[in-house]
């Protein structure tokens, strides 16, 4: 049984470019989370999708944006990138409470 | 504010020296207190879910325990691979059905033989 999965593994930008990144949840899980994790620090929350809705937003721009298909496999998309964007973008899935994590996306903005 | 906050920052231990992390929230109605041990460059990998006060949980050299204030993460005679950077996340749950974890900056963990 495959766990989350993301795509791609490393990304390089340059600055104002736009950037996908995807996941696919752990086997039936429902619910997919994003979060960006910089250097050092703990992951933050972007938001969270259930049944192809966004239901919970943390405090990033609206330049932050995703998707949920069918599938319940996900996309994150960030506009007008800013060096302050690079990071680790996590993607998390769950059925409960519990959220499992894949091994997310190192995104270098030059 | 923060409303995980973990300390130490830090943690160098000799192999076999047993010490505790600690996690402080400050969250009301909380849902679930989770462990997560991170390696570098990789994701957070799932540790332990604790949800009310005086619940423990144990995985070989791991403990945890849950107060109304913190949790600790025991580790007993350490090995060299478990060296990682240990993340502790907590779920609010009063008047709410969603699922944000709220983060602490994590305790980076050396174990040196």
């Amino acid at each position: 049984d495959a766990g989350v999965t993301q795509s791609p593994t490393h990304l390089i930008k340059t600055r104002g470019q736009q950037v996908t990144l995807r996941c696919s949840p752990k086997s039936g899980h429902d619910t997919v989370s994003w979060y960006q994790q910089a250097l050092g620090q703990g992951p933050q929350f972007i938001f969270q999708y259930y049944e192809e809705e966004e239901r919970q937003r943390g405090n990033f721009p609206d330049r932050f944006s995703g998707h949920q298909f069918p599938n319940y496999s996900s996309e994150l998309n960030v506009n007008a990138l800013l060096l302050g964007d690079s990071a680790l973008y996590l993607c998390a899935s769950s059925s409960g409470w519990e959220q499992f994590f894949g091994p997310g996306t190192r995104l270098t903005v030059l | 504010e923060d409303q995980v906050t973990q300390s130490p920052e830090a943690l160098r231990l000799q192999e076999g020296e047993s010490s505790s992390l600690n996690c402080s929230y400050t969250v009301s109605g909380l849902r679930g207190l989770f462990w997560y041990r991170q390696d570098p460059g990789k994701g957070p990998e799932f540790l332990f879910t604790l949800y009310s006060a005086g619940e423990e949980k144990e995985k070989e050299r791991l403990k945890a325990t849950l107060t109304k204030k913190e949790s600790f993460l025991h580790i007993t005679a350490p090995k060299p691979e478990d060296s990682a950077t240990y993340l502790c996340a907590v779920q609010e749950g009063e008047g709410s059905t969603l699922g944000r974890l709220y983060f602490g900056r994590g305790t980076q963990l050396t174990v040196w033989p």
